[in-house]
C-alpha cells in the first residue's frame, strides 16, 4: 500500500541556518511527489512539484527513487518559512488522488 | 486564478445533526475532493469525484456521504453529526491528467457539542 511518512512534527532552526524537512514514501508504481505548505490562516497551497524540477522561494527538492525520498530543502531558512509543510503522493494517477504525510512544522527563529 | 470557496469559515452543530458543506471552484475542474485535516494525523480523503453524478470513497468515509449535481459544486453531508466528527474540513479541485496540483478551499472548521 501507497505511505507518505513525514519523520518530524516539529522542526526549529535558526534564521539563516539550513533547512531539510524529511518525506519518504513507498509506492509500487511511477512515483509523483508534491510538497504543499499552509502559512497562519491561509488556505493549503502548492509548493513545488518534483516534475518540475523547480526552486520556490528558494526551496528544492530531488526524487530519489532508490532512497525512496524526496527531501525538501533550503539553504538559508528565514522567518516567513514558519508554516506546516506536507509532502504528498499521487497515487490515483491522471485522477490525482492524493496521499499526505502527517506534516512537518517549520518554525525559524530570528 | 484559481477560486475554491466553502459555505462556512466556522460551524457549530449539535449531536445527531444533518450538516452540509459546500464547496465551489470556478476553474471548471473536473476532479473535486473533501479532506478532514486533524493535528498529527495530516490530511485524510473522505471523498472524491471525478465528474458531475459520480463520487467514489476514500480512506474514511464512515460517517460521510456527497453530492454532486452540478460540476462546479461539491457537497459533503454528515447525516447524523457526532463529537468525533469536529475537525476542519477542506475542499481541493484539479483539472484530470498528470502533474496538476491540487488547489484548495479555506476551510471549514466544524465543531460537534
Amino acid at each position: 500500500a501507497q505511505r507518505v511518512t513525514q519523520p518530524e512534527k516539529l522542526l526549529s532552526v535558526f534564521k539563516g541556518a539550513p533547512v531539510e524537512l524529511k518525506c519518504n514514501y513507498s509506492y509500487s508504481g511511477s512515483p509523483e511527489l508534491f510538497w504543499y505548505v499552509q502559512y497562519s490562516r491561509q488556505r493549503l497551497q502548492l509548493l513545488l512539484r518534483h516534475i518540475s524540477r523547480e526552486s520556490i522561494k528558494g526551496f528544492t527538492a530531488d526524487l530519489n527513487k532508490g532512497e525512496t525520498s524526496f527531501h525538501l530543502k533550503k539553504p538559508f531558512a528565514q522567518e516567513e518559512d514558519s508554516a506546516m509543510y506536507y509532502c504528498a503522493l499521487n497515487y490515483g494517477g491522471s485522477q490525482g488522488n492524493l496521499i499526505f504525510g502527517k506534516g512537518t512544522k517549520l518554525s525559524v527563529k530570528p | 486564478d484559481v477560486k475554491v470557496t466553502q459555505s462556512s469559515r466556522y460551524l457549530v452543530k449539535r449531536t445527531g445533526e444533518k450538516v452540509f458543506l459546500e464547496c465551489v471552484q470556478d476553474m471548471d475542474h473536473e476532479n473535486m475532493f473533501w479532506y478532514r485535516q486533524d493535528p498529527g494525523l495530516g490530511l485524510r480523503l473522505i471523498y472524491f469525484s471525478y465528474d458531475v453524478k459520480m463520487k467514489e470513497k476514500g480512506d474514511i468515509p464512515e460517517g460521510y456521504s456527497v453530492s454532486r449535481e452540478k460540476k462546479e459544486r461539491f457537497s459533503l453531508i454528515l447525516e447524523s453529526a457526532s463529537t468525533n466528527q469536529t475537525s476542519m474540513y477542506l475542499c481541493a479541485s484539479r483539472y484530470p491528467g498528470r502533474g496538476y496540483e491540487q488547489y484548495f478551499g479555506p476551510g471549514t472548521r466544524l465543531t460537534v457539542t
